[in-house]
């Protein structure tokens, strides 16, 4: 079945570096590739997202690259703050359903 | 505030017993999706509407689960006979059918679920 891959589970850096989470999708009809930060008791909330017919964007310091040859696709976040910490998830949307990989806990330190 | 708002937040509740949440979406949105989120992992997929009609369940919702959209607004989540496994964050999300943001998913808070 549609899987969506997530690495990595667990991620700790610096305040001012930069973080990267990747992810792979296995539904060839994934056209739409969001990215959702989740913080403690809420939702998830969508923070970047890219369609199949673009390579790359960036919304200041949050940028996400697709390739959908390889089905992989990545967020980098660079000059990483304290308030950056919280799990991200990746996602794959084919028509309306969409699978969510397992999720990054990024942490910030100070 | 015009999120997606879920009632109740929070439920306690012993096996066997029956449970339904309420979802509001945003107001203009046509799409309702609901998901099951675990600790650790990410949300999956339940089922989805396009105004009153249930278009997809997932395997995952069995004959236990029942979901309901009946005037294409609010939309409930029943569960029947709770069961300890069932013990998770339900979330429901909308999104419109048309716009640039079509695919879009604004989730509410969630509520999450004990079974004790």
């Amino acid at each position: 079945g549609e899987n969506v891959e997530q690495h990595p589970s667990t991620l700790s850096v610096q305040e001012g570096d930069s973080a990267v989470i990747k992810c792979t999708y296995s539904d060839s009809a994934s056209n739409y590739f969001p990215w959702y930060k989740q913080e403690l008791g809420k939702g998830p909330q969508l923070i970047i997202d890219i369609r199949s017919n673009v390579g790359e964007k960036k919304d200041q310091r949050i940028a996400v690259t697709l390739n959908k040859t390889a089905k992989h696709f990545s967020l980098h976040i660079t000059e990483t703050q304290p308030e950056d910490s919280a799990v991200y998830f990746c996602a794959a949307t084919g028509g309306f359903k969409t699978i969510f990989g397992a999720g990054t806990r990024l942490f910030v330190k100070a | 505030d015009t999120g997606v708002s879920q009632d109740p937040r929070h439920k306690i509740t012993k096996r066997g017993q029956n449970v339904t949440f309420r979802c509001d979406p945003i107001s203009e949105h046509n799409r309702l999706y609901w998901y099951r989120q675990t600790l650790g992992q990410g949300p999956e997929f339940l089922t989805y509407f396009q105004n009153e009609a249930q278009l997809e369940k997932s395997r995952l919702l069995s004959d236990r689960f029942s979901a309901e959209r009946p005037k294409g607004s609010f939309s409930t989540l029943e569960i029947q006979r709770t069961e300890q496994g069932d013990s998770a964050m339900y979330l429901c999300a909308s999104s419109p059918v048309t716009g640039g943001n079509y695919n879009e998913q604004f989730f509410g808070p969630g509520t999450r679920l004990t079974v004790l």
